[in-house]
C-alpha cells in the first residue's frame, strides 16, 4: 500500500498569513501516460464529512476559493492557504487514488495564532 | 445535485453485525463506484472498499477481507455495507464516499461523503 506521511501534524497560522501542508508519498503518484499526478486534498471540520478541496494534486473543486492552492509532482505535494480565514480551521488530508486501496495522510490540524 | 444519505447511528454487542445503507440521488447511479470509508474517534480515514453497481462485484481492503460485505441496489440506488464479528475497534464513523470523476474507477478521488453513520461497539 502506498504510505502518505503529512506534515507538520498540527499547524497554528495568524489569521490572513500563510499556511503550508505537506503530503509525502512512499510511492510515485504520477501516472506518465497522461502526466496527472492522482492526488487529492480534502478539508474536514469538526462532525461533518470530509470536502474535496483539490484533486490532480492542484485543480480546485468547484466552489472552492482560491485562497487554496496545490502543488507538488511524484512523490512531494503541498497544500497551501494563502491568507489563513477563520472558516479554515479543520484537519486537513491528502489522498492517493494512483493504486488500490486508495490511502490517506494521517491528517493535519490547522488552527488559529 | 447528488447527495448521498446515510442510515442512522447504530449500538452494537461485539461479535455481532451491522448493515449501514447509503441512499443516493440527484445522479447517475450504476456507473458511479461508492466506497465506504471509515474514521474511528479521533483518527483518520480508512478505505474499505467499494463498489460499481453496473459491474457487480466489490473490492475490498485486505484488512476487511472476509469481515465486509459491500452490495448495490440498483431499484432503490442504495449501496450497503455489512461488517461481521464487530468489535471495540469498529467503533467509528462510516461514510460513503462516491468517485468524483465518474469513471467507474477505484482509481479516483472522494466527491460527494455521505453525513457519516456512527457505530458504537460496546458490551
Amino acid at each position: 500500500d502506498i504510505v502518505l506521511t503529512q506534515s507538520p501534524d498540527s499547524l497554528a497560522v495568524s489569521l490572513g498569513e500563510r499556511a503550508t501542508i505537506s503530503c509525502k508519498s512512499s510511492q510515485n503518484v504520477l501516472y506518465s501516460s497522461n502526466n496527472k499526478n492522482y492526488l487529492a486534498w480534502y478539508q474536514q471540520k469538526p462532525g461533518q464529512p470530509p470536502k474535496l478541496l483539490l484533486y490532480w494534486a492542484s485543480t480546485r473543486d468547484s466552489g472552492v476559493p482560491d485562497r487554496f492552492s496545490g502543488r507538488g509532482s511524484g512523490t512531494d505535494f503541498t497544500l497551501t492557504i494563502s491568507s489563513l480565514q477563520a472558516e479554515d480551521v479543520a484537519v486537513y488530508y491528502c489522498q492517493q487514488y494512483y493504486s488500490t486501496p486508495p490511502t490517506f495522510g494521517q491528517g493535519t490540524k490547522l488552527e488559529i495564532k | 445535485q447528488v447527495q448521498l444519505v446515510q442510515s442512522g447511528a447504530e449500538v452494537k454487542k461485539p461479535g455481532s453485525s451491522v448493515k449501514v445503507s447509503c441512499k443516493t440521488s440527484g445522479g447517475i447511479f450504476n456507473s458511479y463506484t461508492l466506497n465506504w470509508v471509515r474514521q474511528a474517534p479521533g483518527q483518520g480515514l480508512e478505505w474499505m472498499g467499494g463498489i460499481t453497481p453496473m459491474f457487480g462485484s466489490a473490492n475490498y481492503a485486505q484488512k476487511f477481507q472476509g469481515r465486509v460485505t459491500i452490495s448495490a441496489d440498483e431499484s432503490t440506488s442504495t449501496v450497503y455495507m455489512e461488517l461481521n464479528s464487530l468489535r471495540s475497534e469498529d467503533t467509528a464513523v462510516y461514510y460513503c464516499a462516491r468517485e468524483g470523476s465518474g469513471a467507474g474507477s477505484y482509481m479516483d478521488w472522494f466527491d460527494p461523503w455521505g453525513q457519516g453513520t456512527l457505530v458504537t461497539v460496546s458490551s
